[in-house]
């Protein structure tokens, strides 16, 4: 039972250009949602999250979308870089103390 | 400020033997989470251990426990090894409640042969 669905498993993007990265849930119990970027060899690194009294929150070049009545969120990336290149992993908790994971897509940001 | 740091980095084991991993949280964080990782997959919800119980636990056998320590630092356990438990084995480090942005350690990476 998939609760946090990634439904691309890679997305290559030019350099400068936007990045949009999906996420679907189907748990409507989940009231906070986390982005994780992931490079070999390392351990996932907390990106940008949300809480699900909002619908949009910003960090530099990072802004992330909820749209609950979809059960749907969207991590946007601009401009894009080389460096963004990573494996991206969306999580949800839903008032316990576990994370639940997607499978992951994989973003190629090329020159 | 040291991170959150994982021992060893690569295990190779047989079928039915017991392994034990080691974690030191991210320093004043005082929760510690592991998770599974599969080739392919996101990874999964093992257990989380907060002064020195295991507070909350995932969809994982009784083969699988864990310890914290005093120091807050963890251990994960695993006996009579499956062919299946290969895989990546995180830590993650958080402070208080709720424990969203867990910071994660580098993994050990545990064949089962």
């Amino acid at each position: 039972d998939q609760q946090v669905k990634q439904n691309s498993p890679s997305l290559s993007v030019q350099e400068g250009r936007i990045s949009i990265l999906n996420c679907d849930y189907t748990n409507s119990m989940f009231d906070y949602f986390l982005w994780y970027k992931k490079y070999p060899a390392e351990g996932p690194t907390f990106l940008i999250s949300i809480s699900s009294i909002k619908d949009k929150n910003e960090d530099g070049r990072f802004t992330v979308f909820l749209n609950k009545s979809a059960k749907h969120l969207s991590l946007h990336i601009v401009p894009s870089q080389p460096g963004d290149s990573a494996v991206y992993f969306c999580a949800a908790s839903g008032g316990t103390d576990k994370l639940i994971f997607g499978t992951g897509t994989r973003l190629q940001v090329f020159p | 400020d040291a991170g959150v740091t994982q021992s060893p980095t690569h295990l190779i084991k047989t079928r039915g033997q017991q392994v034990t991993l080691r974690c030191s949280p991210k320093s004043g964080h005082d929760t510690v989470s592991w998770y599974q990782q599969a080739l392919g997959q996101g990874p999964q919800f093992i257990f989380q251990y907060y002064e020195e119980e295991e507070r909350q636990r995932g969809n994982f056998p009784d083969r699988f426990s864990g310890h914290q320590f005093p120091n807050y630092s963890s251990e994960l356990n695993v006996n009579a090894l499956l062919l299946g438990d290969s895989a990546l084995y995180l830590c993650a480090s958080s402070l208080g409640r709720p424990t969203y942005e867990q910071y994660f350690g580098p993994g050990t990476r545990l064949t089962v042969t």
